[in-house]
């Protein structure tokens, strides 16, 4: 069975400050990844996709940035926080194309900037 | 860019009543897919119905694609029931998955 993994489970951060979110799928091989993010009371927004090892593509311009640097890891992160930054962060994952196929979410990321 | 429509925003039930979601969106899609976000965030996947009628338990989805509308029919609803109903688009022309505003249903013992 796959498991999806998300790290750190929540995390209060400075702004300014660097952040890296993780995300480790086990129990399938090239998986379609997604980052996904959501304001306190907001909508669910996707932020970036990947179909491979070392290929991501941005959805939404949030100063945020994103690597797959294994098969099995996606990686979010910026080098500098802003306030808006704070909300929920979610990394999924799905066997065929999204456009075809159901994808699956990890437990995700709680961020507080302060 | 495409947009999708959920209602209505918040729903009341007595257990043991049914309950229907709508979602409509703007543009044409290949992918449909209803989420329960449960109070503390989480997502678990419910029914992917691109087009047509699934079931599943007491899940019934109902898709209209040249009507873009889905349907979430919930039967003899539980207080565990309770959370937040999502759609999500993906759009048959972009690679970008769309989510909808979402239902909060609150089920009553």
């Amino acid at each position: 069975a796959q498991t999806i993994h998300q790290w750190p489970v929540a995390e209060i951060k400075a702004v300014g400050s660097p952040l890296s979110l993780g995300c480790t799928i086990k129990g399938k091989s090239s998986p379609n990844l997604y980052w996904y993010w959501q304001a306190t009371g907001g909508t669910l927004q996707q932020l970036f996709y990947s179909i491979t090892v070392g290929q991501v593509e941005s959805v939404v311009q949030l100063n945020l940035s994103a690597s797959r640097p294994k098969d099995d890891q996606f990686i979010l992160s910026t080098e500098k926080l802003l306030l808006s930054h704070s909300g929920f962060y979610l990394c999924a994952w799905s066997r065929g194309l999204f456009n075809q196929d159901t994808q699956y979410f990890g437990p995700g990321t709680r961020l507080l900037v302060l | 860019g495409q947009q999708v429509q959920q209602s209505p925003a918040s729903l009341v039930l007595q257990e043991g009543e049914n309950a229907e979601l709508q979602c409509n969106f703007s543009s044409t899609a290949t992918q449909l897919q209803w989420f329960y976000q449960s109070p503390g965030g989480s997502l678990v996947s419910l029914l992917s119905n691109p087009s047509g009628t699934k079931h599943t338990g007491r899940l019934t989805s109902t898709t209209v694609t040249k009507e873009r509308r889905s349907s979430l029919h919930i039967s003899s609803s539980q207080t565990t029931d309770s959370g937040t109903y999502l759609c999500a688009i993906l759009s048959s022309n972009t690679n970008k998955v769309v989510f909808g505003t979402g239902t909060r249903l609150q089920v009553l013992p």
